[in-house]
């Protein structure tokens, strides 16, 4: 079965550069969710997209914008790269009908920021 | 405090043992409680989720609910090697789209 996709898989950036992480979600599904799991964390929910509109937000900086294109697949935009920044990013994607319980995550972006 | 509490492990058992991995919570308002393995590397992968309080079992996994106490359970019967990984607890309100995690439990599997 198809699964979630993310690219690029693996990141280097420098501090102040910026970077865009891509999701696509499995055919279908229509809801789009980005975490953020720093080294030994429990993932963190950033943002959510239903229908190209933005449906939930978590604790996602300033820095980081998102949005969900028309055929449902979506960018995670950071700007302003910190240290802090280095994480394993996760997209994850659900249909409506199953609801936010049912979300299917994808492989990861690791980004590196030095 | 965090809002869902899990012990972080590690945890070692033979093969062949039964498993009870769990988590608590603080937030009544959790409606779905769902249970995720996580593979060194990988992304969460999506073993179950319940609602109610209760059990569900699927193949060798039970999930348990006791809502009351704010309790959830996840036993693994007749646990395999490939089994190793580690298993984070999550829970979401109803309407809500954030999932809650816990902060996982690493399990290994011993031959």
């Amino acid at each position: 079965a198809a699964g979630v996709i993310q690219s690029p898989r693996h990141l280097i950036k420098e501090k102040r550069e910026t970077a865009t992480l891509k999701c696509y979600p499995i055919p279908r599904h229509d809801t789009v969710y980005w975490y953020q799991q720093g080294p030994g964390q429990d993932p963190q929910f950033l943002i959510s997209f239903y229908e190209k509109m933005q449906s939930d937000k978590g604790s996602i900086p300033d820095r980081f914008s998102a949005q969900q294109f028309s055929d449902y697949h979506s960018e995670l935009n950071m700007s302003s790269l910190e240290l802090g920044d280095s994480a394993l990013y996760f997209c994850a994607s659900s249909h409506a009908g199953q609801g936010e319980k049912t979300q299917y995550f994808g492989p990861g972006t690791r980004l590196l920021v030095l | 405090q965090k809002e869902v509490e899990q012990d972080p492990g590690p945890l070692s058992v033979p093969e062949g043992a039964i498993v009870s991995l769990n988590c608590t919570y603080s937030n009544s308002a959790f409606q779905y409680f769902m249970w995720y393995r996580q593979y060194s590397r990988k992304g969460p992968e999506l073993l179950m989720y319940t609602y109610s309080s209760g059990n569900k079992e699927d193949g060798r996994f039970t999930a348990q609910v006791d809502k009351s106490s704010k309790y959830i359970s996840l036993f693994i019967r007749d646990s395999q090697p490939s089994d190793s990984a580690t298993y984070l607890c999550a829970m979401v309100i109803q309407g809500a789209q954030k999932l809650v995690f816990g902060q996982g439990t690493r399990l290994t599997i011993n031959p």
